[in-house]
């Protein structure tokens, strides 16, 4: 069974910290999404990655993809309140739906 | 544009009940799909779509039925509702195949089976 490990499951931070989320898996992907959701909504699209080794930014937030492509990582920079909500990194083996599997997800929590 | 639209919201259901969950999308995307969201468990795919006619099963496809009769609905029914499908159903849709993993999720469907 593919896994996609998460870590850490939840973080409780004071707003102005820096922080990343790890998603971890012995797999290899030929792309890693990572999601945001949050309360009583869907998960929204934050970034596709799919070179080893890549980095983008959105803002205060940076994902990176590792090099052998079975890994990734979520940096947020000086965290805010409006951060708050359950990060999920979903990895895709090939072009088909049906290969796509999801991590829990990290809650991510920013007290003001 | 609406984008992902599921109806209804919230549904209580008693043991043996059958429904269905709507899923339509205004982006003419080939590719739906249902998850469940479950605590502890993550989304897990149920079945899924890649164009009108065309279905296959996901991870837990056990107890429930879809058909894609067109490319904007994805119908997701339960044949005989059971404790156990208690959960959050989401519909999600995608424009590429070449990026399955490049989802648009409607705001979900909460339901209770008693």
């Amino acid at each position: 069974t593919q896994l996609l490990e998460q870590s850490p499951q939840f973080l409780s931070i004071q707003e102005g910290e820096n922080l990343t989320v790890y998603c971890n898996s012995s797999s290899v992907f030929s792309s890693l999404q990572w999601y945001r959701q949050e309360p009583g909504e869907g998960p929204v699209l934050l970034v596709t990655v799919v070179t080893g080794g890549e980095v983008k930014k959105l803002k205060r937030l940076t994902f990176q993809f590792g090099d052998a492509r079975k890994d990734s990582s979520l940096h947020i920079t000086a965290a805010q309140p409006g951060d708050t909500g359950l990060y999920l990194c979903a990895g895709a083996k090939g072009g088909s739906q049906g290969n796509l599997i999801f991590g829990k997800g990290t809650k991510l929590s920013v007290k003001p | 544009n609406a984008g992902v639209t599921q109806t209804p919201k919230f549904q209580v259901l008693k043991t043996g009940q059958s429904m269905t969950l709507q899923c339509a999308q205004d982006m003419n995307h080939e590719y739906m799909s249902w998850y469940r969201q479950d605590p502890g468990m993550g989304l897990r795919l149920i079945h899924y779509s890649v164009g009108a006619g065309i279905t296959d099963q996901g991870e837990v496809p056990n107890g429930y039925n879809v058909s894609r009769s067109t490319t904007e609905d994805f119908p997701l029914r339960l044949l005989s509702a059971a404790p156990s499908q208690t959960s959050v159903y989401f519909c999600a849709s995608s424009y590429s195949s070449a990026r399955p993993g490049e989802l648009f999720f409607g705001e979900g469907s909460r339901l209770t089976v008693l």
